[in-house]
């Protein structure tokens, strides 16, 4: 089955860790994306990737770091530097960045 | 900035209705225009794509036009079924210097009552 991966699906961190969220794709996509999603916000794009070893600042990137190795993987960090990490995360990949975006099934994360 | 709005933000139904979710953006200038689905505490589902160049497209029970000169795009659900209730998003694919780069709406609640 083709598709798009994240895990965990629940994630628990203090305050002051850094945590790194997975994402998997094997629909052979060079596009890859990350967005937060908060409720009354709607999503927001956090950062973006065109190309293996490329990647761009979206719109709230303050705080958050990735890596972009391998065309499969596009993992996530979240920083301690991050003001309010709490919300749902979703990645999504397309062929190419104004093609159709398909999205995984997120993770929820938690700093206490 | 391109902004994207949703109407209603909330919507109930009987079951079998013919319904109607808008969605207007604000700058003109897009590659395309896609809506979502998406359930409770899941991710988003792609439900339809219109490329700039075109008026409308179909998937099933599903209807999506998009009149890109004045900023409006409609989802348009036919004979609706208790499983179409869900969270709907429409989200823009930029031009110019935010290419590719996907604008959401903040979604409409829509609750198909048996």
């Amino acid at each position: 089955d083709g598709g798009i991966t994240q895990s965990p699906k629940y994630l628990f961190r203090k305050e002051g860790q850094n945590v790194t969220l997975s994402c998997e794709q094997n629909l052979n996509h060079d596009a890859m994306y990350w967005y937060r999603q908060d409720p009354g916000q709607g999503l927001r794009l956090i950062y973006y990737s065109q190309i293996v070893n490329d990647f761009q600042k979206g719109d709230i990137a303050e705080g958050y770091s990735v890596s972009r190795e391998k065309k499969e993987s596009f993992p996530l960090t979240v920083t301690s530097a991050q003001k309010n990490p709490t919300a749902f995360y979703l990645c999504a990949s397309s062929i190419g960045p104004p093609d159709e975006q398909y999205f995984g099934p997120g993770t929820r994360l938690t700093v206490t | 900035k391109q902004e994207v709005t949703q109407i209603p933000a909330a919507l109930s139904v009987p079951e079998g209705e013919n319904l109607v979710l808008n969605c207007s953006f604000t700058d003109s200038a897009i590659y395309n225009l896609q809506w979502f689905r998406q359930d409770p505490g899941k991710g988003l589902t792609s439900l339809l794509l219109i490329q700039s160049s075109q008026r409308e497209q179909t998937s099933g029970r599903l209807n999506a036009s998009l009149d890109k000169s004045s900023g409006r795009s409609t989802l348009y659900i036919a004979a609706s079924q208790p499983g179409d209730s869900a969270t709907y998003l429409c989200a823009v694919h930029a031009g110019g210097t935010s290419y590719g780069k996907l604008t959401f709406g903040q979604g409409t609640i829509l609750t198909v009552h048996p």
